[in-house]
């Protein structure tokens, strides 16, 4: 069993919609739930890192953690087509990094 | 060049050469890592390194050997390449231990024949 676990899509929404992206974890001494946006070519780029349960927004994104059920999301509200990448979640126990495999989202405009 | 780069930004060797990917950070962050991106996998950690001349294995570490000497460069070495070593590598550093907010190169890809 993979430690992290993570739909891969390919996931397809039209503009403004909101999108919901999720993860689940087997290892429950997981400290840090982080997202990363990764466009096509290049490397991850950090977009939210939570420590623990409950919700965390930043504009348009908000992270939720759900440490009893081992699972996180991510919900990007009036998604736009720059939006339009792969996106990973990660965790973490000390410097041991764990990602998903990566959700591929397009949003049409 | 401000942030983190590698070279080459693209490679081809053959079985069994040894192969050094290089890694080099400006902001003087304590930690680097270095990560291996493959479809159906993800990324996945090969080597991190706490400070020049500590480091430790991830999940993934067999065939590659690092060294730190100093602390903005992290090589990544595959001492014998095989075809499984195909892949697209990452470093990445942090200044944070266990943190978040770690900031990836633009990667390496790298072909094996």
């Amino acid at each position: 069993q993979k430690e992290v676990e993570q739909d891969p899509g390919p996931l397809s929404v039209p503009e403004g919609a909101i999108v919901s992206l999720n993860c689940t974890y087997s290892n429950s001494a997981f400290q840090y739930f982080m997202w990363y946006r990764q466009y096509s070519r290049k490397g991850p780029e950090l977009l939210m890192y939570t420590y623990s349960s409950g919700n965390k927004e930043d504009g348009r994104f908000t992270a939720q953690v759900d440490k009893s059920s081992k699972y996180i999301s991510l919900f990007i509200r009036d998604s736009q087509p720059s939006d339009s990448a792969t996106y990973l979640c990660a965790m973490n126990t000390g410097n041991q990094f764990y990602f998903g495999t990566g959700t591929s989202l397009t949003v049409i405009p | 060049d401000a942030g983190i780069t590698q070279s080459p930004r693209y490679k081809i060797t053959e079985t069994g050469r040894q192969v050094t990917l290089m890694c080099h950070q400006t902001w003087s962050h304590s930690y680097m890592f270095w990560y291996r991106q493959d479809l159906g996998h993800g990324l996945r950690l090969i080597y991190y390194s706490a400070a020049a001349d500590i480091t430790d294995k991830g999940e993934v570490p067999d065939g590659y050997v690092v060294s730190r000497s100093k602390t903005e460069n992290f090589p990544l070495t595959l001492e014998s390449a095989t075809r499984s070593q195909t892949s697209v590598y990452f470093c990445a550093s942090s200044e944070v231990r266990g943190g978040g907010t770690q900031y990836f190169g633009p990667g390496t890809r790298l072909l094996v024949l």
